[in-house]
């Protein structure tokens, strides 16, 4: 079975602090991704990884960075983070090919003060 | 710019019934369009995954149709049961690196 995992599945964090989201999968699937779920506005896509060191803005990417030093891992880092950026965090990977699906972790839900 | 609308956005029904979620998408050039299941506070999980090519797909009491022409899906639940319950989202892949663009969802309650 594929696994992907988030590193936390609740986190509070100040407004200003430095905010670290991990994914990792065991899949060896190149493609990562960070999604933010807000109610209304289902997912939207922040940031994408098509292979190791290699990043892709998403629709969403104001606020945020990503790292990937390895293939089965794939960071989301709010550099300074505000209380619009509360919300549901969603990691997903995949192959590359067009006909494959998304597999997705379990969330992280992220409450900034 | 591709945009994936869900009717309704929420859905109340008794247990037994059959019933069927809409999606409609703005750009007919999609390499897939996927079906997920998302119960409240957990990630989401694949139903269903029609390619372009493809007319429909089934799995156990879910059939999902594709036109592509027309820009419109439909998830067919047969037979519903409470444990049905959840949210029910869209989305398509268009453009390069499998990249999905979701809907809203439909959030179905389905009551004993």
């Amino acid at each position: 079975d594929v696994k992907v995992t988030q590193s936390s599945r609740y986190l509070v964090k100040r407004t200003g602090e430095k905010v670290f989201l991990e994914c990792v999968q065991d899949m060896d699937h190149e493609n990562m991704f960070w999604y933010r779920q807000d109610p209304g506005l289902g997912l939207r896509l922040i940031y994408f990884s098509y292979d190791v060191k290699m990043k892709e803005k998403g629709d969403i990417p104001e606020g945020y960075s990503v790292s990937r030093e390895k293939k089965e891992r794939f960071s989301l880092i709010l550099e300074s983070a505000s209380t619009n950026q509360t919300s549901m965090y969603l990691c997903a990977s995949s192959f590359p090919r067009g006909q494959e699906t998304q597999y997705f972790g379990p969330g992280t839900r992220l409450l900034v003060l | 710019k591709q945009e994936v609308t869900q009717i309704p956005a929420a859905l109340s029904v008794p247990e037994g019934e059959n019933l069927v979620l809409n999606c409609s998408f703005t750009d007919s050039a999609i390499y897939n369009l996927q079906w997920f299941r998302q119960d409240p506070g957990k990630g989401l999980t694949s139903l269903l995954l029609i390619q372009s090519s493809q007319r429909e797909q089934t799995s156990g009491r879910l059939n999902a149709s594709l036109d592509k022409s027309s820009g419109r899906s439909t998830l067919y639940i047969a037979a519903s049961q409470p444990g049905d319950s959840a949210t029910y989202l869209c989305a398509v892949t268009s453009g390069g690196y499998n990249k999905l663009i979701f809907g809203a969802g439909t959030r179905l309650a389905v009551h004993p």
